[in-house]
């Protein structure tokens, strides 16, 4: 089993600055299994990147995805109100695993 | 734009079978290029995927979940379905279906979820 390790834990900043997101696989993934998702509280994750840096439909062009083998990161280059929320990487190699997700806070 | 939703019952009693399905609609189940997921959360953990289904029929289940674990599809209704066994309060957790794209494996429409308590 891939084990996803998501860093760091809670990243704290405000609103305008840059974000910068980690998910380290514990064995290489392809970059074609490789997402990101944005969970806000009560809602199910939303679909930001697949394929490791293809955004998805109606996701803005300041998220952006990039990596590839084991060390993939997810950008937000200028940070909203609406984008504090709990990201996850997650990968589907041989089988699914999520990383255990990464809480943006406003600082 | 196509919308999944769950349900099912929200309290079941330990030892008893979950019985959730997913309903999806502004498409149809049968569409090439996809396959449909069942995914939970526990309280205020993270993500853990269960099991996906192709519409021909052919599931691939969690192996962790495996022996306790069906999902099934019915196309004339567009519905999919989970049955998971035995349960006890460790499968307590927000329940999810959504729709995986077939090459590369990313979801990329959910249901809102149903939580599912188990308690006696």
């Amino acid at each position: 089993e891939i084990v996803l390790t998501q860093s760091p834990g809670t990243l704290s900043l405000s609103p305008g600055e840059r974000a910068t997101l980690s998910c380290r696989a514990s064995q290489s993934v392809s970059s074609i299994y490789l997402a990101w998702y944005q969970q806000k509280p009560g809602q199910a994750p939303r679909l930001l990147i697949f394929g490791a840096s293809s955004r998805a439909t109606g996701i803005p062009d300041r998220f952006s995805g990039s990596g590839s083998g084991t060390d993939f990161t997810l950008t937000i280059s200028r940070l909203e109100p609406d984008d504090f929320a709990v990201y996850y990487c997650q990968q589907y190699g041989s089988s699914y695993s999520f990383g255990q997700g990464t809480k943006l806070e406003v600082k | 734009q196509v919308q999944l939703q769950e349900s099912g019952p929200g309290l079941l009693r330990p030892s008893q079978t979950l019985s959730l399905t997913c309903t999806v609609s502004g498409g149809s189940i049968s569409s090439d290029g996809y396959y449909w997921s069942w995914l939970r959360q526990h309280p205020g953990k993270g993500l853990e995927w269960i099991g996906y289904i192709y519409p021909s029929g052919s599931p691939y289940y969690n192996t962790s979940l495996k022996s306790r674990l069906t999902i099934s599809v019915d196309t004339s209704k567009n519905q999919f379905s989970l049955k998971l066994n035995s349960v006890t309060a460790a499968d307590t957790a927000m329940y999810y279906c959504a729709r995986a794209h077939d090459y590369g494996g990313d979801f990329d429409y959910w249901g809102q979820g149903t939580l599912v308590t188990v308690s006696s």
